[in-house]
């Protein structure tokens, strides 16, 4: 079966640098949650897309933006990149209708240097 | 506010003890509860959810309860590859995010 998608795997940033986080939900999801999960930590909320909509914030940065385009992939756009911005970076995506799953990506983990 | 709240933080068990972990919450019309596992460096495998009280549901060793204020992972005879962190969520009236607990940590050793 399909699941969650997300690229890169891995990526290592300059202080200061821009990053761009990719994720591709599983086909006929319409709902994707974006988490940062640092060391030890639960994953924390950043914020969230209903067909392409965004639905909700959490704790994200003003430094980072997000969008979910016409095929429902989304993206996570970090800039000035700071050292505290390195974590496990998740995607997970749902259908809001039976939102009786929702399944996780494998992650980006995100180095800033 | 919504809010999760997992107990132990951290469990050691031997092979073949079987316990269980804990996930109390408060959640504004609840419209289901989630049970992950998490490996280190990977993304949350999800394994349950349980959508209203005196709900149960098993796979393999683990067994998932629900009550009104909480939720209970039962693992019978666990093995050395359980060793996980075990997460819980709940998805409120708000659609729009997940409330995590901050997980227990399982080691299960031989």
């Amino acid at each position: 079966a399909a699941g969650v998608i997300q690229s890169p795997r891995h990526l290592i940033k300059e202080k200061r640098e821009t990053a761009t986080l990719k994720c591709y939900p599983i086909p006929r999801h319409d709902t994707v949650y974006w988490y940062q999960q640092g060391p030890g930590q639960d994953p924390q909320f950043l914020i969230s897309f209903y067909e392409k909509m965004q639905s909700d914030k959490g704790s994200i940065p003003d430094r980072f933006s997000a969008q979910q385009f016409s095929d429902y992939h989304s993206e996570l756009n970090m800039s000035s990149l700071e050292l505290g911005d390195s974590a496990l970076y998740f995607c997970a995506s749902t259908r809001r209708d039976s939102y009786n799953e929702q399944f996780f990506g494998p992650g980006t983990r995100l180095t800033v240097l | 506010e919504d809010q999760v709240t997992q107990s132990p933080e951290a469990l050691r068990l031997q092979e073949g003890e079987s316990s269980s972990l804990n996930c109390s919450y408060t959640v504004s019309g609840l419209r289901g509860l989630f049970w992950y596992r998490q490996d280190p460096g990977k993304g949350p495998e999800f394994l349950f959810t349980l959508y209203s009280a005196g709900e149960e549901k098993e796979k393999e060793r683990l067994k998932a309860t629900l009550t009104k204020k909480e939720s209970f992972l039962h693992i019978t005879a666990p093995k050395p590859e359980d060793s996980a962190t075990y997460l819980c969520a709940v998805l409120g009236n708000n659609f729009n995010k997940f409330y995590f607990g901050s997980g227990t940590k399982l080691n299960v050793k031989p």
